[in-house]
């Protein structure tokens, strides 16, 4: 069963840093990943989606990395600004199903 | 608007009662998924169509619900005889699905928030 594990669970930044946020998978027969993110109370916007032969996407200040191999995922976030604050969720489309396996997400705060 | 749109956008009922939502999808996608969120948990999948046809469904889709799409347009998701553990916000999605394989953006709903009383 894909389980998939988002780590820190929150994270509070100064404006203008640059951040990390991971992801891992635990196992990699998938077809892509997706990184969204999520307002309070609000639906899912998607940020990036990395095809499983890629290894990664950007756009404009978000790079996604994509390493299939050993589970893992991370979202770079370059100058964050407040309008950054919301939960980053991760999800994979597991090979065999059109299902999305999302994690936990990771609440991220940024003060300016 | 030609995003993805979900009415009620909040639904507070009595344990009990049946509840229906309904979802549009972006007009031209064939997929359409049904996802479950709880606070502080990410969406979880329930179910989805391939136009009119309902091709997986998660085991946490009990007998108490059933998701239609009649016609491959708007779909609905019916909860009988709610719970109090029914109470979530309920999160449709929609993508392209053309060709073989999962390698379609998933383009969200604003969600449908249930409450039972």
């Amino acid at each position: 069963k894909q389980e998939v594990t988002q780590i820190p669970a929150a994270l509070s930044v100064p404006e203008g840093e640059n951040l990390v946020l991971n992801c891992s998978f635990t196992d990699s027969a998938i077809y892509n990943l997706q990184w969204f993110r999520q307002d309070p109370g609000k639906g899912l916007t998607s940020l990036l989606l990395i095809q499983s032969s890629q290894r990664e996407q950007t756009s404009g200040r978000l790079n996604a990395s994509l390493d299939k191999s050993s589970g893992r995922s991370t979202l770079y976030i370059a100058a964050s600004q407040p309008g950054d604050s919301a939960t980053y969720l991760c999800a994979v489309n597991q090979g065999g199903s059109e299902k999305l396996v999302f994690g936990k997400g990771t609440k991220l705060t940024v003060n300016p | 608007d030609t995003g993805v749109s979900q009415d009620p956008r909040h639904k507070i009922t009595k344990r009990g009662q049946n509840v229906t939502f309904r979802c549009d999808p972006i007009s031209e996608h064939n997929r359409l998924y049904w996802y479950r969120q709880t606070l502080g948990q990410g969406p979880e999948f329930l179910t989805y169509f391939q136009n009119e046809a309902q091709l997986e469904k998660s085991r946490l889709l009990s007998d108490r619900f059933s998701a239609e799409r009649p016609k491959g347009s708007f779909s609905t998701l019916e909860i009988q005889r709610t719970e109090q553990g029914d109470s979530a916000m309920y999160l449709c999605a929609s993508s392209l699905g053309v060709g073989v394989g999962s390698t379609d953006t998933q383009y969200f709903g604003p969600g449908t928030r249930l409450t039972v009383l």
